[in-house]
């Protein structure tokens, strides 16, 4: 498989409840990125975690990294009908330059 | 908020053509990238620009290609000679500082679609 795989590839919830989604990556990275990408536009940087990081919030959002397993997973907490989307991670390979390299993306639906 | 923004938002092109896609990063950003999305697949890098010369390509980025920061505000990517298989959303990027570690901002992209 390729760098940066997200299952599932799509997941659909009712609103408050929570979405996980998770990115499987396969070379060594110095960052992991998730960013979310509405139908039609372009990709919001949601949050950054490192490579020497194991956790990180921001609002409703949970990030966990396993750089043993190579493995990210994303948490939405008391999802709304807006957090409809599709989820990108994205790594930042080390010794790779900036350049991110995606994975295939969930998509989230959030049903009233 | 400060945004990326990206020009024209839909460009029709004849194969064989010549295209250019322009993109203001935010202003105090030092890092630039094109990346291509077709429909269905994976966000692909294509180039990264610094110091106003190119720091990384992909394989994607062949002679085909180039980049320009014609002005301190714009910058554009150029396609030579387009195919059929060009036709993809293009998106530009932009990081604050050089080095890692920095989220990347992105445009809503230019739907370029060659007949």
């Amino acid at each position: 498989s390729q760098q940066g795989e997200e299952d599932p590839q799509a997941l659909s919830i009712q609103e408050g409840e929570n979405a996980t989604m998770n990115c499987s990556y396969k070379t060594s990275i110095n960052n992991l990125q998730w960013y979310r990408q509405n139908s039609g536009r372009g990709l919001v940087h949601l949050i950054l975690i490192r490579s020497n990081e194991r956790e990180k919030h921001s609002g409703r959002l949970r990030v966990t990294l396993d750089t043993s397993k190579k493995s990210s997973s994303l948490l939405i907490t008391a999802s709304r009908a807006a957090d409809t989307a599709s989820y990108f991670c994205a790594t930042d390979a080390a010794g790779g330059g900036n350049k991110l390299t995606f994975g295939t993306g969930t998509q989230l639906k959030v049903e009233l | 908020e400060p945004e990326v923004t990206q020009t024209p938002s839909h460009q029709v092109t004849q194969m064989g053509q010549e295209v250019i896609l322009r993109c203001v990063p935010i202003s105090n950003h030092l890092y630039f990238y094109w990346y291509r999305q077709i429909l269905g697949q994976k966000v692909e890098f294509l180039v990264s620009f610094y110091n106003n010369e190119i720091s990384e390509k992909s394989e994607i980025f062949d002679d085909q290609f180039s980049v320009e920061r014609p002005d301190g505000s714009n910058f554009t990517l150029k396609i030579r000679s387009t195919k059929l298989e060009d036709s993809a959303m293009y998106f530009c990027a932009s990081s604050p500082r050089a080095g890692g570690n920095q989220p990347q901002h992105f445009g809503d992209g230019t739907r370029l679609s060659i007949l």
